[in-house]
């Protein structure tokens, strides 16, 4: 059973541009996270989603932010013309019901965002 | 609202003595508590959790923890540090009610360093 997979890994983009990130949950996970760690911080929430809705974006910038996890294909975080700020690294994490007690969360290893 | 100190940012042992990371946590309700462990560029690796079962928590690489209610901690200690074990550490709480099962909340991260 492959992990939390994200792609690409490493990401370059000039200001102005746009990112997508890309997350295949886990196998039977139909619940996806997106968190976003800056610089020496630690890792934010960003979005909640299940298949076809966002539960929970109350860590999403109001601006340019947008996550989508479709009935078919990975979840897509996108980021419209990105800004120096916008660099960090980007968590995808899967679980396989609503995370009640005892239930984990997965990470995948992460898309590294470079704005140039 | 839930919150998560750790009270060190930076911690160095020497290889083959004690490891302890400290972290203090705010909730509302009875909290999850996890330990997760990253490496230079890589995702997140779960250590261990407590779900309101023991309060002495084992996990892997002989890691554990213990929570300590009545002084809202949930440090993570080893009794012997290996070089391997250098890396970032990150105490999280996860949200308890509401629709966001999941919502993890993350500490600032402790940076372990081992010296031979």
């Amino acid at each position: 059973n492959a992990g939390v997979m994200q792609n690409p890994r490493h990401l370059v983009r000039r200001r102005g541009q746009e990112a997508r990130l890309r997350c295949s949950p886990m196998k039977g996970h139909s619940h996806v996270y997106w968190y976003r760690q800056l610089p020496e911080e630690g890792l934010k929430f960003m979005v909640y989603l299940q298949k076809e809705n966002i539960i929970d974006e109350s860590g999403m910038p109001k601006e340019r932010f947008s996550a989508e996890f479709p009935k078919e294909g990975p979840s897509i975080l996108r980021i419209q013309q990105v800004v120096r700020g916008d660099s960090a690294a980007y968590f995808c994490a899967s679980s396989p019901l609503p995370a009640v007690d005892g239930n984990t969360i997965y990470f995948g290893e992460g898309s590294w965002l470079t704005v140039v | 609202a839930q919150s998560v100190t750790q009270l060190d940012s930076h911690v160095s042992v020497s290889e083959g003595t004690p490891v302890l990371l400290r972290c203090n946590y705010s909730s509302s309700y009875s909290p999850s508590l996890f330990w997760y462990v990253q490496h230079p560029n890589k995702g997140l690796q779960l250590l261990l959790k407590y779900t309101s079962a023991a309060t002495l928590v084992k996990g892997i690489n002989g890691f554990e923890a213990e929570f300590k209610k009545s002084e809202t901690s949930f440090h993570l200690t080893k009794p012997s540090a290996h070089m391997s074990d250098a890396a970032e550490y990150f105490c999280v709480v996860r949200t308890a009610g509401g629709t966001s099962y999941g919502k993890l909340t993350f500490g600032q991260g402790t940076i372990l360093t081992v010296h031979p």
